[in-house]
């Protein structure tokens, strides 16, 4: 059982260079989410997806762009990376048509921005 | 706007002593409330959720929490600590009178249990 699995799991990119991030989720989900994890900070939204063909904003989302590609895959691109943007990244997914489920969570995605 | 607090970066316990983990919450409506753990290097897992009914929660490993509304606190705990239970511990709300399926998280609290 796969779960939620993330490309690449470490990358370091140049300021202004830009990088698409992976998610793919073998649960049948409906929502996936991404989130970025900063030290102290706990988890914050950039982006989620409801269901297949929507996308909304969350708590950080300057910076950041996103492709809900089908029902299986949700992408994260930096158009061009800043140190700010050094972080661990992480994609969720939850079954979205029960609002209290957990959601599933990737190994991270470790960026540095130099 | 909802918010979530963890007031302890770090809790230490012996092994076999038992372990509480606080978090207060503040939502607008009800909240549904969950607890998550991390290990080294490793994405979050689940552990346990508050919906609704019962005020003691169990979940994984042993560990279980308690739900009281008059104090908006969702603390975990477990009896007896193991040293495996090691690891970073984050508290979540969903706030579902805004409709928004994604977690508000708090801090998060690293738990060490001394051999």
């Amino acid at each position: 059982n796969a779960g939620v699995t993330q490309t690449p799991k470490f990358q370091v990119l140049k300021t202004g260079q830009s990088m698409t991030l992976q998610c793919a989720q073998d649960m049948n989900h409906n929502s996936m989410y991404w989130y970025r994890q900063d030290p102290g900070m706990g988890l914050r939204l950039i982006y989620y997806s409801a269901s297949e063909g929507t996308t909304d904003k969350g708590e950080v989302p300057n910076g950041y762009n996103v492709s809900r590609l089908n029902k299986r895959e949700f992408s994260l691109r930096l158009e061009s990376a800043a140190p700010s943007q050094t972080s661990v990244y992480f994609c969720a997914s939850s079954d979205g048509t029960s609002s209290n489920q957990p959601q599933h969570f990737g190994d991270g995605t470790r960026l540095s921005i130099l | 706007a909802q918010s979530v607090a963890q007031p302890e970066d770090q809790v230490n316990v012996a092994e076999g002593n038992p372990l509480t983990v606080k978090c207060t919450y503040s939502v607008s409506g009800n909240p549904y409330l969950f607890w998550y753990v991390q290990y080294p290097n490793r994405g979050l897992q689940f552990l346990l959720k508050y919906i609704t009914g019962d005020n003691l929660v169990k979940g994984s490993y042993g560990f279980e929490a308690e739900f009281n509304k008059s104090q908006t606190s969702f603390h975990l705990k477990k009896p007896s600590a193991l040293v495996s239970d090691s690891a970073l511990y984050f508290c979540a709300v969903r706030d579902m009178s805004k409709g928004r399926r994604a977690l508000t998280f708090g801090s998060g609290t690293r738990l060490q249990v001394q051999p």
